[in-house]
């Protein structure tokens, strides 16, 4: 199985910042690398697919990048509305895995 | 705004049997792979089961196999999990998900695009 190591698990930061989130995979995934966003008691929602790819009406300061085996969320400004946990995710082999997940929480 | 609905969810003892179902709205479920997601209490999120658009392909986590049975009925566009020999660590917030891959989303790409409300299953004695 592929396992993906995601860190840090928990994240402070204040309204404006720019954070980074971390995912290592055990091997190489061919751009089947996905970032979902999770609000207590709520689904979680797809913000980025393919590595970087934007899913439609995600805003504009989430992007993502990789480098080798290594995965990367960044977002840009922090909004109120970002405060979530966030996870990765591969695609590509089953069984799917997801890293454990990254709470980011208000400073 | 689509919404996927599930029900089936649960208290049941150990060892037990519970069927959870996800109700699709057609233009979402046909031709598209679809999954079962969990996730415990104040836990993270595991992959259960995968099956394919035609049913023929079906996959599970090592966790449930023998034990889970997933299912389509693409004339009642519905999604189904059977779950018997119920463990008290099965007990979490089941999703099921669709699975968009290739060359729907372009290339080199497969992703949960749209999910249910999540249905709780609690394995207690």
């Amino acid at each position: 199985d592929i396992q993906m190591t995601q860190s840090p698990s928990s994240l402070s930061a204040s309204v404006g910042d720019r954070v980074t989130i971390t995912c290592r995979a055990s091997q190489s995934l061919r751009r089947h690398l996905n970032w979902y966003q999770q609000k207590p008691g709520k689904a979680p929602k797809v913000l980025i697919y393919s590595v970087s790819t934007l899913q439609g009406g995600v805003p504009s300061r989430f992007s993502a990048s990789e480098s080798g085996t290594d995965f990367t969320l960044t977002i840009s400004s922090l909004q109120l509305e970002d405060f979530a946990t966030y996870y990765c995710q591969q695609s590509f082999l089953i069984p799917y895995t997801f890293g454990q997940g990254t709470k980011l929480e208000i400073k | 705004e689509v919404q996927l609905v599930q029900s089936g969810g649960g208290s049941v003892q150990p060892g037990g049997s519970l069927r959870l179902s996800c109700a699709i709205p057609g233009f979402i479920f046909r031709g598209y792979e679809w999954n079962w997601v969990r996730q415990a209490p104040g836990k993270g999120l595991e992959w259960v089961s995968y099956i394919s658009s035609s049913g023929t392909k079906i996959f599970y986590a090592d966790s449930v196999k023998g034990r889970f049975t997933i299912s389509r009925d693409n004339a009642k566009n519905s999604l189904s999990l059977q779950m018997d020999s119920l463990r008290a660590e099965d007990t979490a917030v089941y999703y099921c998900a669709r699975d968009v891959a290739e060359p729907d989303c372009g290339a080199d790409c497969s992703y949960f695009d749209y999910w249910g409300q999540g249905t709780l299953v609690t394995v207690s004695s």
